[in-house]
């Protein structure tokens, strides 16, 4: 079982719609989370993060966080065509400098 | 200011030859990461750098792949005896403090083709 799992996609949706992407993790010790956003041919860009539980929002970003069922989320509100992208989760521990990257979820909003 | 910038963007080399990967982190950054993509997979972590001493290289599969940085400067990546396992994206990426919610800014990559 990998540490990290996440849905490969290809998600469609229609522009405007909100879009949930999602990520289960099976290490508890696990307490930073990031999301990042890759366009095609080139380098992840940070999206978010957040530290341990909760919620956190930006724009039309949120980013959620459950521990307690090792389940993180990123919501995209009103989507646009320039949102679509591939989609990956990230995390870390305490003591260690290693991220734990998802395989990624590729996103396609249709105009 | 410049990003994270990558060398060569693309290589193509035949079983058996070495390759060399270069980054160029952003200035000042003290922390520089190596990870690998493959076709379809998440970037896999390959080894950390804070300043010149790479406390964390456990991500490094083989003896084959060795790296190294200059002051908090150039990292080069070394493949041996490459093999066609190796292909994939190289990402580097860099950050000011190597903090865990310090921002990674990655490069654009080297796509490696091993024939």
């Amino acid at each position: 079982q990998k540490e990290v799992e996440q849905d490969p996609g290809p998600l469609s949706v229609p522009e405007g719609a909100i879009v949930s992407l999602n990520c289960t993790y099976s290490n508890s010790a696990f307490q930073y989370f990031m999301w990042y956003r890759q366009y095609s041919r080139k380098g992840p860009e940070l999206l978010m993060y957040t530290y341990s539980s909760g919620n956190k929002e930006d724009g039309r970003f949120t980013a959620q966080v459950d521990k307690s069922s090792k389940y993180i989320s990123l919501f995209i509100r009103d989507s646009q065509p320039s949102d679509s992208a591939t989609y990956l989760c990230a995390m870390t521990g305490e003591g260690t400098y290693k991220y734990i990257f998802g395989t990624g979820t590729r996103l396609k909003v249709l105009a | 200011g410049a990003g994270v910038s990558q060398s060569p963007s693309n290589k193509v080399t035949e079983k058996g030859k070495d390759v060399e990967l270069r980054c160029d982190p952003i200035s000042g950054h003290t922390a520089l990461y190596w990870y690998r993509q493959r076709l379809g997979q998440g970037l896999e972590f390959l080894i950390y750098f804070q300043g010149n001493s790479a406390p964390d290289k456990s991500g490094l599969p083989s003896d084959r792949f060795s790296a190294e940085r200059t002051g908090e400067s150039v990292s080069t990546l070394t493949i041996q005896r490459t093999q066609q396992e190796d292909s994939a994206v190289y990402l580097c990426a860099s950050s000011l403090t190597g903090g865990r919610l310090d921002t990674q800014y990655f490069g654009p990559g080297t796509r490696l083709t091993v024939l």
